[in-house]
């Protein structure tokens, strides 16, 4: 069950800010974020668990609503250096073991 | 530290040859993940192993397979590649379970078939 992340592309102006969605239809245990640069493998930003716990990155926040199973990524005053593609993965507590499921991805491209 | 490596870095087979890709994760990292990506459909997960234990397994058919051997590095299989079979194959480790912990990529192997 892929999250879905929206919108799938964004296109900024260095300094705009930008918010990224992403969404599951199952309770989520933990959401993370990850960004890709074009040719690179992805990097780690953050994740931010049930309870309120966030871990990662500290330029880039983000939100995690457990009641409607969503979290958002904030990018505030963007940087070149922020292009990339976004994904979110979402960790569904399951009978076995918890798994890892990245979304599609959302493509931002931060312009001088 | 050494960061996570894979080999080959391209590999180019025909529709039917079967293929091995390998993964050394970070040292002291137990949890190899495989993901397959290909334009717009993100990373599909294929399968996570812990401690040699394949924990658990995505929605890929049964010409894809894995282990991982005791000194936590991985091997993926694929048998009778497709056409569709081509994608960039990452691995990814972490220090224990993923559920909760940073993952660390490699750079992936990128696989054609024709």
């Amino acid at each position: 069950q892929q999250p879905v992340q929206s919108p799938q592309a964004v296109i900024l102006r260095e300094g705009e800010d930008a918010v990224i969605n992403c969404s599951s239809s199952k309770a989520l245990y933990s959401v993370h974020w990850y960004r890709q640069k074009h040719g690179e493998a992805p990097v780690f930003l953050m994740i931010l668990l049930k309870g309120g716990e966030q871990k990662g990155h500290e330029k880039i926040s983000a939100s995690f609503n457990e009641k409607k199973q969503q979290s958002s990524l904030y990018l505030t005053a963007s940087q070149l250096s922020y292009s990339g593609t976004y994904f979110c993965g979402t960790v569904t507590a399951s009978g076995g073991y918890n798994k890892l499921i990245f979304g599609a991805g959302t493509r931002l491209a931060v312009h001088p | 530290k050494a960061g996570v490596t894979q080999t080959p870095r391209y590999l180019i087979k025909t529709r039917g040859q079967q293929v091995t890709l390998s993964c050394s994760p970070i040292s002291g990292h137990r949890s190899v993940s495989w993901y397959q990506q290909t334009p717009g459909q993100g990373l599909q997960f294929l399968f996570e192993y812990f401690s040699e234990t394949q924990r658990n397994k995505g929605n890929f058919p049964g010409r894809f397979s894995g282990r991982q051997f005791s000194n936590s590095r991985s091997e993926m299989n694929v048998s009778t590649l497709e056409l569709g079979d081509s994608a960039l194959y990452l691995c990814a480790s972490s220090l224990i379970t993923p559920d909760d912990n940073e993952q660390f990529f490699g750079p992936g192997t990128r696989l054609t078939v024709l």
